[in-house]
């Protein structure tokens, strides 16, 4: 089975400034590892991903994440943020291999990042 | 990836009622699930919703409470039975496109039980 923690459950910082949040996993197993972010009474939306390949991982509003085997991590970062980018960030995994598990999203508790003016 | 609608999107029920909540996707999908995210916390899997069989539920969930359709390949359906406060909720449904890794999330259904 897998677990995921994430070390922070909320981070405020003032715009312009950077930001990390912080995921930790564990598993028997390979797995996916997901940034997932929900903005105030919206929906799930998928943030990053990383399936294979580059450990290094970029979305298209300037966050990445890198997938740090031998710590267990996936750490979420962005070099400045907007105020826009207020929202419940949840880091998320799932296995590769097969079995029950198969498919299946195991969530972090959340970090809730609050970008100030 | 595949668009996903829910229904209701919120509800304010009494306790003891039960609500349906139906999840449509624009296209066919071979992995489908519920999910519960309660106030303050973290998303929860109730069930894998399998097409045409029982669905496959979580540990702490069962048949009775919260029993699922999947009729086909692109709808399936969560009842919440016999509601109470400790029911109130946002149920995601999510689906999982055939060859791919990313699981897409709906809305969510906000559900309000007094």
């Amino acid at each position: 089975a897998q677990s995921v923690t994430q070390l922070d459950s909320q981070v405020p910082v003032f715009e312009e400034a950077p930001v990390e949040l912080r995921c930790n996993y564990s598993s028997s197993v390979s797995v996916y590892l997901f940034w997932y972010v929900q903005y105030p009474n919206q929906g799930l939306q998928l943030l990053l991903k990383y399936l294979s390949g580059s450990t290094l991982v970029e979305s298209i509003n300037g966050f990445e994440a890198e997938f740090n085997k031998s710590q267990t991590s996936f750490h979420l970062r962005k070099p400045s943020v907007h105020i826009s980018d207020t929202a419940e960030y949840f880091c998320a995994v799932s296995t590769n291999a097969g079995g029950t598990s198969y498919g299946k999203l195991t969530f972090g508790q959340g970090t809730i990042l609050t970008v100030h003016p | 990836s595949a668009v996903i609608s829910q229904k209701p999107s919120r509800d304010i029920c009494q306790r003891g009622t039960s609500l349906t909540i139906q999840c449509q996707v624009d296209s066919q999908v071979t992995m489908m699930f519920w999910y519960r995210q309660q106030p303050g916390q973290s998303l929860t899997l109730i069930a894998t919703a399998n097409q045409g069989s029982e669905a496959t539920y979580e540990s702490g969930f069962v048949i009775d409470k919260f029993p699922i359709s999947r009729p086909n390949l692109t709808f399936s359906t969560l009842t919440v039975s016999n509601m109470s406060p400790e029911d109130s909720s946002i149920y995601l449904c999510s689906a999982r496109d055939s060859g791919a890794n990313v699981l897409t999330f709906g809305a969510g259904s906000r559900l309000t039980v007094l």
